[in-house]
């Protein structure tokens, strides 16, 4: 199986802050990687897919970067609604594995 | 409008086998390429990929659950039932199913369901 190491694991953060969460997968995955945020309660939501494409509706401060084997979220000025957990996943090869997640919090 | 519900009991017993049912709308699983995953997440931890089911019937599982587990669909409802057997207290987590959209070759899990949270206990 593709493992996904998430980093970091949390992070304390203030709005307007610019955040960046990496995922690092164990062998190359090319740009097979999708973003989700979950909020506490809630079902995870789709971000970014293809490493960079922002999904339909989804606020252009968030931008997905990398290829390969490392990725990067990007969360330009951090909104109040921001604050949650995210996940990576691959979707190049079965399973289609998750990381295990980064949980953004207020500062 | 494409939403996706997920249903089933909500407390099974060890040994027991789980039954769950996506009812989904605004899509048909019978549309070339599209597909429905299920994920699941234990109370407090990460998110796991159980599996998907394809439009053709195309069906891959986590190989870990793969003795346990079965997707199967009914088009003409709307309909795709996870069935995972002998229930173990490691098995309690809610259950998303999420539809599967495929496009320039790259898959991603674009509307989920509420999910539901499902206990195996005695």
């Amino acid at each position: 199986d593709i493992q996904l190491t998430q980093s970091p694991s949390f992070l304390s953060a203030s709005v307007g802050d610019r955040v960046t969460i990496t995922c690092r997968a164990s062998q190359g995955i090319s740009s097979y990687l999708a973003w989700y945020q979950q909020i506490p309660g809630k079902a995870p939501k789709l971000l970014i897919y293809a490493a960079s494409t922002l999904q339909s509706g989804v606020p252009s401060r968030f931008s997905g970067s990398g290829s390969g084997t490392e990725f990067t979220l990007t969360i330009s000025s951090l909104q109040p609604e921001d604050f949650a957990t995210y996940y990576c996943q691959q979707l190049i090869a079965y399973p289609w594995t998750f990381g295990q997640g980064t949980k953004v919090e207020i500062k | 409008q494409i939403t996706l519900k997920e249903s089933g009991p909500t407390l099974v017993k060890p040994t027991e086998t789980l039954t769950l049912t996506c009812t989904f709308s605004g899509f048909s699983l019978s549309t070339f390429a599209l597909g429905v995953g299920w994920i699941r997440q234990p109370p407090g931890k990460a998110l796991e990929w159980l599996g998907v089911i394809f439009w053709n019937d195309d069906k891959h599982y986590d190989p870990s659950l793969k003795s346990r587990l079965t997707f199967t669909k009914d088009t003409s409802k709307n309909q795709v039932v996870l069935t995972l057997t002998n229930l173990d207290p490691v098995d309690t987590a809610t259950y998303y199913c999420a539809r599967r959209l495929i496009s320039g070759g790259y898959h991603r899990l674009d509307y989920w369901g509420q999910g539901t949270l499902v206990t195996v206990s005695s």
